[in-house]
């Protein structure tokens, strides 16, 4: 039962355009959302997040979207670099007893930036 | 400030044998979790403790894993017997406040 989904699994962007990713969650207690990025034979790095009372947070050239009621958060990038080609993670956190530690990840998106 | 440090990176070994991952996480973090990443299922939280307590251990496949913090600087992930299914990447985390949580580099293991 997968309550975060990263229905794709690879992305190719041309760079200088924008990079779009998406990721649907299913459980309504989840209230905090981040983005993990990932390097081959590196572990995940913690990119930009959101709590469910805002709507939109921006860093840099990374912006992540929330819509609650679509239970639904993408990730922009723009403009893509050469750098940007990892696989990229959602997860969230807050259901349940356990609180904000526990983190749910999705499946990843491995994003490829054509230079 | 060094990272999370993960070892050994690479383990490959038979099946039966036992299998010992081992993780110290960032000093003065209070959380440290263990994960183990596939293609079908992606990261998935295996355990998690605070304060060297575990919390958490409802993601541990089965009986043939354990996993112990003894203080708060190391902790250990053991599978016993070792079985080819387990074989993926396990990765360390850990965090000062829970959800923004640091990664070591990951043990790769492959079970024969």
């Amino acid at each position: 039962d997968q309550q975060v989904k990263q229905n794709s699994p690879s992305l190719s962007v041309q760079e200088g355009r924008i990079s779009i990713l998406n990721c649907d969650y299913t459980n309504s207690m989840f209230d905090y959302f981040l983005w993990y990025k990932k390097y081959p034979a590196e572990g995940p790095t913690f990119l930009i997040s959101i709590s469910s009372i805002k709507d939109k947070n921006e860093d840099g050239r990374f912006t992540v979207f929330l819509n609650k009621s679509a239970k639904h958060l993408s990730l922009h990038i723009v403009p893509s670099q050469p750098g940007d080609s990892a696989v990229y993670f959602c997860a969230a956190s807050g259901a349940g007893y356990f609180g904000n530690e526990k983190l749910t990840f999705g499946t990843g998106t491995r994003l490829t930036i054509i230079p | 400030d060094a990272g999370v440090i993960q070892s050994p990176r690479h383990e490959v070994t038979e099946m039966g044998q036992e299998v010992t991952l081992r993780c110290k996480p960032i000093s003065g973090h209070d959380y440290l979790f263990w994960y183990r990443q596939t293609m079908m299922r992606g990261l998935e939280l295996l355990i998690y403790f605070n304060n060297n307590v575990p919390i958490d251990d409802s993601g541990m496949p089965e009986d043939r894993f354990s996993a112990k913090m003894p203080n708060a600087s190391f902790s250990t992930l053991k599978i016993q017997p070792s079985e080819p299914r387990d074989s993926a990447v396990y990765f360390c985390a850990s965090s000062l406040v829970g959800y923004e949580q640091y990664f070591g580099p990951g043990t790769r293991l492959t079970v024969t």
